[in-house]
Parts: structure tokens; sequence; C-alpha cells
């Protein structure tokens, strides 16, 4: 099936650590986002990438990394430096930025 | 940046009812997407509508872009219908280069 696919749903991290999420997708589309969503509120913009090793901030990008090596795949890392990263984490792609956007199913990440 | 307002901000619904939700937005945009974020979290694409009308089954959306806003109309709602509803918006070339969300409707339809 084509689509987007986020591993894992569900990620425990100690305070210190660094952890890499993954994204996946199959609609061979260039654009790919990286978004946080924190309970009762709305998604905002971690990282966008419109190809393939180019990439930008986007409104939170601070204790974030990204990398964007190949077309289906854009990782995102979150490091130690980013103070509260409890939260759920999604990940999007459309044909080419600005057309319509496709989400995964999201990664619930919370710090212990 | 560009500001966007959905109303209202809670609604409960008995099943069978019809509900308008409404996205407000403060700039010119050429992308606006609605979806549906299910009770597991993943949102479901409902409408890509820049400007004019669409309709999918039960529900339809109208975005009049020179006006700024968006509605979605769902019609008959039914339990499966309850969630967050989000507007999004994008000025893709211009200012505002991403998909900015609203804050979302909380739609619950009871039986």
């Amino acid at each position: 099936d084509g689509g987007i696919t986020q591993s894992p749903k569900y990620l425990f991290r100690k305070e210190g650590q660094n952890v890499t999420l993954s994204c996946e997708q199959n609609l061979n589309h260039d654009a790919m986002y990286w978004y946080r969503q924190d309970p009762g509120q709305g998604l905002r913009l971690i990282y966008y990438s419109q190809i393939v090793n180019d990439f930008q901030k986007g409104d939170i990008a601070e204790g974030y990394s990204v990398s964007r090596e190949k077309k289906e795949s854009f990782p995102l890392t979150v490091t130690s430096a980013q103070k509260n990263p409890t939260a759920f984490y999604l990940c999007a792609s459309s044909g080419q930025i600005g057309t319509e956007a496709f989400f995964g199913q999201g990664t619930r990440l919370t710090v212990v | 940046g560009i500001q966007v307002e959905q109303s209202p901000p809670d609604l409960i619904l008995q099943e069978g009812a019809n509900s308008t939700l409404r996205c407000n937005f403060s700039d010119s945009v050429n992308n606006l997407q609605w979806f549906h974020q299910n009770p597991w979290g993943q949102l479901i694409n409902l409408f890509y509508i820049p400007s004019g009308t669409k309709q999918n089954g039960r529900l339809s959306a109208t975005t009049v872009a020179t006006e700024r806003y968006s509605l979605l109309y769902i019609s008959s709602s039914q339990t499966t219908d309850s969630g967050v509803y989000f507007c999004a918006v994008g000025n893709y070339g211009g200012a505002t280069n991403k998909l900015i969300f609203g804050t979302g409707t909380l739609l619950a339809v009871q039986p």
C-alpha cells in the first residue's frame, strides 16, 4: 500500500538521551515535513524538506535535527537540547511543497 | 505570519444533526486543507480546497479566498464523526512557505 510510515508508535526516552524517529514514504513525494503536537493544541512545524539533501527550519527547530539523504526517508532526531520533548510527532509528505499534504500515523514520545 | 482561527472550539451534537465549522485566516493563501484527527491521533485528509466548493458524501467544504474563510459542513452526523477537525493554510511562494494549523474544533457526536 502507498503511504507514510512512522516508527515506532510509542517511544520512551530517558533525560539526556538522543532519539531518532523514523519517517518513510513510498508516494514518490518530493516534500516532507515534521510537526509536533502538544495536548489540546494544533500542529507546529519543526523542519521541512523540499528536495533530497535540502531542508529548512520551521517554527520550533531548536533541539531537533533532520537529514534527507534519500527521497523516501526523513528521520527526525530529538536531541538532549530539546527541553520539553514529550509530545506527539507527525510526519507528512506532499508531491511538491504547497500541494496536498498527507500524514503518517504519528509517534508518541515520552521522556521518563 | 498568517493567523488561523477556528470556531467553535468545541461542539456537541446529537446523532443525525448537521453542523458548520469555520476557519478564518488573516492573509492570502494558495493552500487550504481540512483534516479530521481520529482518537488514535491520525490525521485524515478531508479536503484540499484553496478555493471553491467540494463535496464528499455527507461532508462538504467551501473556501472563499477573497474573504479569507473556509467552511466545513457535516450533515447527518454519526458517532464516528467525533474527533478534532483542523484547518491548515499555506501561502507557498509567498511570505509563508509552510502549512499552518489552527487550534481545531473538538466535535463530540452523541448517540
